[in-house]
């Protein structure tokens, strides 16, 4: 089945600065790469997705890129704010499967 | 988008017994599925709920210990049978948005503390 594996397990960053989470897989039949964020004591929430018929896909301070070729795929956020504090999971599913894989999630901490 | 409530949003239960939780969808759905996520832990999916039939269950877990119902569209339940510590989690019910491949939506989630 589809292993993905995700880094690092906790990030601070100051807030304003960056933020970089990096997923790999190992499925190439994989496709589809969604990354979820999910806030303290509450459920997890689709933030952005990418299919892998582009490289990169942003919706306003988030943006995903997607290497096939390496199987690996990246979350940028841009002038990290308080709110951004949450874990974050990447995942991956295959073509024609329903079922996501997700990675073991990464803790951001942003610092006033 | 699907709003989906889940029941009881956390318990605190004995060793042994059995817990069933609920979750309700405002529209029907085709896919819907039960995960666990252990504290601190990732999202780990427990078995497919299917309408009419046995659910699919993921390597790892079994009918017995987590039986599940799909009566309609819109509703399903999941029991944790004869608990143990171990058992304490949170259990999600989650949708798919649409076809195979698109948004899962998640409830709350039942917070299960097992003593």
């Amino acid at each position: 089945g589809e292993n993905v594996e995700q880094h690092p397990s906790t990030l601070s960053v100051q807030e304003g600065d960056s933020a970089v989470i990096k997923c790999t897989y190992s499925d190439s039949a994989s496709n589809y790469f969604p990354w979820y964020k999910q806030e303290l004591g509450k459920r997890p929430q689709l933030i952005i997705d990418i299919r892998s018929n582009v490289g990169e896909k942003k919706d306003q301070r988030i943006a995903v890129t997607l290497n096939k070729t390496a199987k690996h795929f990246s979350l940028h956020i841009t002038e990290t704010q308080p709110e951004d504090s949450a874990v974050y999971f990447c995942a991956a599913q295959r073509s024609n499967d329903y079922k996501l894989s997700f990675g073991a999630g990464t803790t951001v901490t942003v610092r006033a | 988008s699907a709003v989906i409530s889940q029941k009881p949003s956390r318990d605190i239960c004995q060793r042994g017994t059995s817990l069933t939780i609920q979750c309700q969808v405002d529209s029907q759905v085709t896919m819907m599925f039960w995960y666990r996520q252990q504290p601190g832990q990732s999202l780990t999916l427990i078995a497919t709920a299917n309408q009419g039939s046995e659910a699919t269950y993921e390597s790892g877990f079994v009918i017995d210990k987590f039986p599940i119902s799909r009566p309609n569209l819109t509703f399903s339940t999941l029991t944790v049978s004869n608990m143990s510590p171990e058992d304490s989690s949170i259990y999600l019910c989650s949708v798919l948005g649409q076809g195979i491949t698109g948004e899962l939506f998640f409830g709350e989630g039942s917070r299960l503390t097992v003593l």
